[in-house]
């Protein structure tokens, strides 16, 4: 069974651009959640998508968004980036909507903005 | 608001030693789960348990033990006899009604170094 796949691996962007980010879940996972994870903030939720509705999101601004297609697979944009927008982004799979479901994650896009 | 705090930003053991990785929640909900994921320098993170709130019994994988106490809002990971291959950061993290969905609240994450 295919784990989650997240493409790119690494990207090189400059201050200003925008960027968008893949996420292939685990096949027949209908969650998607992206997370950021920076050296001073450790790992943030940024938003989650279940059947192609968000369902959460977190405390990041606006210039953050995402969706998600009907075979699930998730993009997230970053708009207008910023330095401090440099991180190791993670998207995790999960089977459904619960609180007790297993994420399972994939080796996520390291984001470097210069 | 939930909180997850793992006071232990870094531990260097010697390979056969024992370790144990601290983890203190905070949640207003009675309903919860905790989880812990091992994150290597590949990036992914890779999940290793996750327990519930009204089950607080111990659980023994292997070389990896949790122990969960409501008493204390804590769930403890102990590593027996380290290998060099179990270097790596270790995050504790919780998911709550309030959160809702799958949601996941981390701690900061505390590496751990093996050294042979």
């Amino acid at each position: 069974k295919a784990g989650v796949t997240q493409t790119p691996r690494y990207l090189i962007k400059t201050r200003g651009q925008q960027v968008t980010l893949s996420c292939s879940p685990i096949s027949g996972h209908r969650s998607v959640s992206w997370y950021q994870q920076t050296p001073g903030q450790g790992l943030q939720f940024l938003f989650e998508y279940f059947s192609e509705t968000q369902r959460n999101k977190g405390n990041f601004p606006g210039r953050f968004s995402g969706r998600q297609f009907s075979n699930s697979r998730s993009e997230m944009n970053v708009s207008t980036l910023e330095l401090g927008d440099s991180a190791l982004y993670l998207c995790a799979s999960s089977p459904g909507w619960v609180m007790n479901t297993e994420a399972f994650f994939g080796q996520g896009t390291r984001l470097t903005v210069v | 608001a939930q909180k997850v705090t793992q006071a232990q930003t870094e531990i260097s053991v010697v390979e056969k030693e024992d370790v144990t990785l601290d983890c203190v929640y905070e949640t207003r909900d009675t309903t919860y789960y905790l989880f812990w994921y091992k994150q290597p320098p590949s990036g992914e993170l890779v999940f290793l348990i996750r327990r519930n709130s009204f089950d607080e019994q111990n659980e023994i994988s292997g070389r990896y033990s949790w122990n969960f106490q409501k008493s204390t809002s804590s769930f403890n990971f102990t590593i027996t006899a380290s290998q060099v291959v179990d270097s790596a950061v270790y995050f504790c993290a919780l998911s709550d009604e309030g959160t809702s969905g799958s949601r996941l609240t981390f701690g900061e994450g505390t590496q751990l170094t093996v050294n042979p």
